[in-house]
């Protein structure tokens, strides 16, 4: 089944203590993003890929960090949480061409919590 | 200015009705155009996508786009109560940001039996 996986789904921790939620497709896409959705504000773009070892920035991304070095694999890191970086954090991949991404395809959601 | 702009709901429609959802944007260069469906708890998901000025059709969904206007809608026809869901916009610019996604901060839908 074609899908996007995250992990963990729900995540309860303390200030400054290092995290990684992890993202993975199967569906061989070049492009992959790390998305926050918080109350009021819509989705925001935190950080990008376009391919392998190929990353920027979004509308968000102080505070987070990303690597890409499988195309199957975009985890995002937070190297030391803060209580504004509470959200439900959304992962996406899709196809890509000259005028960006395509359809995205949503993994299930990642509730954090930082106390 | 925001970036992509929804129009504000939340919107409540009769079954049957037509539901009419707006978006602008900013970016005149901007290149693509996405409505996806959020309900509530879920992930979104793609409703349709559209690239060129006009109007595609798929099903009850209708996406018009006029670039000049940098307006972007999407009409439902004969709404059902089970498209009542949260429904964003989103904007790729292309270019040299060609990665960068903007969605809409969303528009509530509901459609009462």
């Amino acid at each position: 089944e074609a899908q996007v996986t995250q992990n963990p789904r729900y995540l309860i921790t303390v200030t400054g203590k290092k995290l990684t939620v992890t993202c993975s497709q199967n569906m061989n896409h070049e492009y992959m993003s790390w998305y926050r959705q918080d109350p009021g504000l819509g989705l925001r773009q935190i950080y990008y890929s376009m391919n392998v070892e190929v990353t920027d920035k979004g509308d968000v991304p102080e505070g987070y960090k990303v690597s890409r070095k499988e195309k199957r694999n975009f985890p995002l890191i937070l190297e030391s949480p803060s209580p504004n970086q509470t959200s439900l954090y959304f992962c996406a991949s899709s196809l890509s061409g000259l005028g960006g991404p395509y359809e995205q395809y949503f993994g299930p959601g990642t509730r954090l919590t930082v106390t | 200015q925001k970036e992509v702009e929804q129009n504000s709901g939340p919107l409540s429609v009769p079954e049957g009705a037509i539901a009419s959802l707006n978006c602008t944007y900013s970016d005149r260069g901007s290149q693509s155009f996405f409505w996806y469906r959020q309900y509530s708890g879920k992930s979104p998901e793609l409703i349709m996508s559209i690239y060129s000025n006009g109007d595609k059709e798929d099903g009850r969904f209708t996406a018009q786009l006029n670039k000049a206007s940098q307006y972007v809608s999407l009409l439902i026809r004969d709404s059902q109560p089970s498209d009542s869901a949260t429904y964003l916009c989103a904007v790729n610019v292309g270019g040299t940001n060609a990665g960068k996604s903007t969605f809409g901060d969303g528009t509530t839908l509901t459609v009462k039996p």
